[in-house]
């Protein structure tokens, strides 16, 4: 259960585009479509910003949107505001070994 | 409203045990699956178990023989029996869950976390 590979930081300005990448194995995002994105900032728990790899829950912001390609899934941020700053983590089932889940490593967003 | 109040946190040894309580509202436990997620002070998000609609338990090689998740449906509250504990076992304790149960593995609600102390 090794976690999902993530940049440790990504940057840019308001009302850029930015794009987070998490990597994983055949055995979790390469098998599933069953990867969500949550926003975290500091001392607040997590909150669920993509589930089954593009749907946003009611409420996310258009500016959020995910994807995938193989073992690689893929959080765009479009329109980068100032409250966007926070850490991100993707997150994947990963049922072909052990019917559980696997966090990424985490991104820091940093709007410039 | 749905609302996940973790308690039963604290500070213990090395060895000792710690049992922690998800007091769940505003949906059916029993209708969907919940699971704990870990964050180490300063340190990313980790899965740490999942009990799903149907009472299967699954949890991270971490855990693996020390914890135990359950849950009561009638007292609507999911459960962490932590045994054996380690002092890489210190973090913030969340539960979380699809209420829904049309998330897909995404969990859409969060409790507050409850802090666990392991020292030596």
């Amino acid at each position: 259960q090794s976690a999902l590979t993530q940049p440790a930081s990504v940057s840019g300005s308001p009302g850029q585009s930015i794009t987070i990448s998490c990597t994983g194995t055949s055995s979790d995002i390469g098998s599933y479509d069953l990867v969500s994105w949550y926003q975290q900032h500091p001392g607040k728990a997590p909150k669920l910003i993509i589930y089954e790899v593009t749907k946003r829950p009611s409420g996310v912001s258009i500016r959020f949107s995910g994807s995938k390609s193989g073992n690689t899934a893929s959080l765009t941020i479009s329109g980068l505001q100032a409250e966007d700053e926070a850490d991100y983590y993707c997150c994947s089932y990963a049922g072909r070994n052990t019917p559980g889940y696997v966090f990424g490593t985490a991104t820091k967003v940093t709007v410039l | 409203e749905v609302q996940l109040v973790e308690t039963g946190g604290g500070l213990t040894q090395s060895g000792g045990s710690l049992r922690l309580s998800c007091a769940a509202s505003g949906f059916i436990v029993s209708n969907t699956y919940m699971t704990w997620v870990r964050q180490a002070p300063g340190k990313g998000l980790e899965w740490v178990s999942v009990i799903y609609k149907g009472g299967s338990t699954y949890y991270a090689d971490s855990v693996k023989g020390r914890f135990s998740i359950s849950r009561d449906n009638s007292k609507s509250t999911l459960y962490l029996q932590m045994n054996s504990l380690r002092i890489e076992d210190t973090a913030v304790y969340y539960c979380a869950t699809d209420d829904g149960g049309d998330k897909g593995g995404g969990f859409d609600s969060w409790g507050q976390g409850t802090l666990v102390t392991v020292s030596s």
